[in-house]
């Protein structure tokens, strides 16, 4: 059973880079073909998918967000991490890690989130 | 990006009610799309797929149907555990996007 984790600080100031990693037990990140994912839940609000990364390193973002974020894999540790920076008070939400199934854009496997609070 | 829309926000029902979420999508989106199921401090899980696929181990009382633009969630007799607030999300094209969401309470 594939598991993920997210870590990473929990307060980020304004103008500064928000980094999170996430953690895969269960398999191996580089095979399988699966596409890694961050996806944020804004407080109360719905949700938002950032972008994602293959198991070759291809990355691909959000237009939204794509000036800002980047995503990147570190297969010897089996983790994938998030940096987006420049944060505001709008970049305040849970960020979940979540498996992109090989074949269509469903998230089958999601971390439990973790809450990240832009403040000074 | 393709935009979708969910409705009611909230929908207040009884246990063994029958109960229908809608969702609607900016644009076609043939069959590419998911609903997921959230509770209060979980990550989302994925009900159902390709508008009306359910996923191994979700009860029958779920399901879905719809294509193009107009798509539902349905639950045919409710339980306890089904209050929770339900997400769809298209996966036609990128960026995926999510509903705002249906809240389920008990009434």
């Amino acid at each position: 059973q594939v598991q993920l984790q997210e870590s990473g600080p929990g307060l980020v100031k304004p103008s500064q880079t928000l980094s999170l990693t996430c953690t895969v037990s269960g398999g191996s990140i580089s095979s399988g073909g699966y596409y890694w994912s961050w996806i944020r839940q804004h407080p109360g609000k719905g949700l938002e998918w950032m972008g994602y990364i293959y198991y070759s390193g291809t990355t691909y973002y959000n237009p939204s967000l794509t000036s800002r974020l980047a995503i990147s894999l570190d297969t010897s540790k089996n983790q994938f991490s998030l940096n987006l920076n420049s944060v505001t008070a709008a970049d305040t939400a849970v960020y979940y890690c979540a498996r992109r199934g090989a074949v269509a854009g469903l998230f089958e496997y999601w971390g439990q989130g973790k809450m990240v609070t832009v403040s000074s | 990006d393709i935009q979708m829309t969910q409705s009611p926000s909230t929908l207040s029902a009884s246990v063994g009610d029958r109960v229908t979420i809608t969702c609607r999508a900016s644009q076609s989106i043939s069959s590419w799309l998911a609903w997921y199921q959230q509770k209060p401090g979980k990550p989302p899980k994925l009900l159902i797929s390709k508008a009306s696929s359910l996923q191994s181990g979700v009860p029958s009382r779920f399901s879905g149907s719809g294509s193009g633009t107009e798509f539902t969630l349905a639950i045919s007799s409710l339980q306890p555990d089904d209050f929770a607030t339900y997400y769809c999300q298209q996966y036609k094209s990128y960026p995926y996007t999510f509903g705002q969401g249906t809240k389920l309470e008990i009434k």
